[in-house]
């Protein structure tokens, strides 16, 4: 139990474009999904907080208008790298804490995008 | 399959005390490894990072060990403090910069006044 998907698994795309990338909690639901980035030989970083029904959280120099967060139900919540450049490739993961306990939290794979 | 194990799973230390929390791995072609702290309904926070040809890093009362050929790393918390109480989990990435993270499921310390 306590899977947490993430799609697509990897991206590559052009300068402008936006990319959406998918987190799903497939046999729970999750209150509240984290969504990471990390970039080459550096740490994973915390990106924002996303409640179900409400605006994100977002941790500060994150732009919320480039990064746009959207956690519609208990086990989807979607992240939007709008207007993507290359400074924008990176490792993006999510993670999902159930409902049921908050002091968990379960990783998705994470999803690799390539702005080129 | 690559995995991460960490012992112990919960750990409950009195006020002051030195400690050492493990991490291991089942494939030693590491990219690097890294230690965060999770505090309850909180995001993950980074605390050291450790690229695959370090030994060690150090930060404030916290020091990570990285020993690739036994497959383990140690975190280090000297003179702990009721506000070190948290889940510390050790993540490894496969697979060079365009890999794959694995976590481990998390050590749950408790640092008793």
């Amino acid at each position: 139990g306590a899977v947490v998907s993430q799609h697509p698994s990897r991206v590559i795309c052009k300068s402008g474009t936006s990319v959406k990338i998918e987190c799903r909690s497939l046999d729970f639901q999750a209150t509240t999904m984290f969504w990471y980035r990390q970039f080459p030989k550096q740490s994973l970083m915390l990106m924002a907080t996303s409640n179900e029904g409400s605006k994100a959280t977002y941790e500060q120099g994150v732009e919320k208008d480039k990064f746009l967060i959207n956690h519609a139900s208990l086990t989807l919540s979607t992240l939007t790298v709008t207007s993507a450049h290359p400074e924008d490739s990176s490792f993006y993961i999510c993670s999902a804490s159930p409902t049921s306990s908050h002091n968990e939290q379960f990783f998705g794979p994470g999803t690799r995008l390539t702005v080129l | 399959k690559q995995e991460v194990t960490q012992i112990p799973a919960a750990l409950s230390v009195p006020e002051g005390e030195n400690l050492v929390l493990n991490c291991s791995f089942t494939d030693s072609a590491i990219y690097n490894l890294q230690w965060f702290r999770q505090d309850p309904g909180k995001g993950l926070t980074s605390l050291l990072l450790i690229q695959s040809s370090q030994r060690e890093q150090t930060s404030g009362r916290l020091n990570a060990s990285l020993d690739k050929s036994s497959g383990r790393s140690t975190l280090y918390i000297a003179a702990s403090q009721p506000g070190d109480s948290a889940t510390y989990l050790c993540a490894v990435m496969y697979g060079g910069s365009q890999g794959n993270l694995i976590f481990g499921k998390g050590t749950k310390l408790s640092v008793k006044p």
